[in-house]
């Protein structure tokens, strides 16, 4: 099984909907993060926390929003999504302390907002 | 600012064919240096990080030096196969000061049987 899993896979939605993307890990990380990746841009961070009471801001937060239910799990909120949040979304996870700097990533989701 | 610089893809290669993928870096502090892989359908995956200047990271044939003085990073394989077949992306890492990670567009790699 995967260590860090992303549901769903795909998604198609419409202009003003709510999604949400959820991210899993069984690799007992207490760090995890979300990431977009567009086309030439390589990826961008949109949050990040460090363990259940701690959410952090990326690079581009703006439209987007986050959960950490649990150490194991990390969801990204489209509140109103709008066309220029297509892109391919990443969860990855890390461990604190030097070990920390080696990310894992999800296999990605890949959305489309019509 | 930070930034990273790759050089633009697509790099075709037949195989056995030796691979360089540059990356240069402009950096305030002391930053970790990494290469990471993405294989089709899939997330990124590390392949190979230096700490330090003038630490060589190696992986899978795969290798890449931390030089600051060139401030680069650039990937190299001596035989390349189609299964190296991916995108490759260069990223840096800053331990202090909060968290910061900054990746470079990527270099897909078609290599040809």
């Amino acid at each position: 099984d995967a260590d860090v899993t992303q549901t769903p896979r795909n998604r198609i939605t419409k202009t003003g909907k709510r999604i949400m993307l959820e991210c899993s890990q069984t690799k007992g990380h207490d760090r995890m993060y979300w990431y977009r990746q567009d086309p030439g841009l390589g990826l961008r961070l949109i949050y990040y926390s460090f363990d259940v009471k701690d959410i952090n801001k990326g690079e581009i937060s703006d439209g987007y929003s986050v959960s950490r239910q649990a150490q194991a799990k990390f969801s990204l909120s489209l509140e109103s999504a709008i066309p220029n949040q297509t892109a391919l979304y990443f969860c990855a996870t890390s461990t604190s302390g030097r070990a920390g700097e080696t990310q894992y990533f999800g296999p990605g989701t890949r959305l489309l907002v019509l | 600012g930070d930034s990273v610089t790759q050089m633009e893809g697509p790099v075709t290669l037949s195989e056995e064919a030796f691979l360089t993928i540059n990356c240069t870096y402009t950096a305030t502090g002391y930053p970790s240096l990494f290469w990471y892989v993405q294989y089709p359908g899939e997330g990124l995956q590390l392949l190979l990080k230096a700490t330090k200047a003038d630490d060589k990271g190696s992986n899978k044939g795969f290798e890449a030096t931390y030089r600051k003085e060139t401030t680069s990073f650039h990937l190299e394989k001596g035989s390349v196969q189609v299964s190296d077949s991916a995108v490759y992306f260069c990223a840096l890492h800053w331990r202090t000061g909060g968290f910061k990670t900054i990746f470079g567009a990527g270099t897909r790699l078609f290599v040809k049987a």
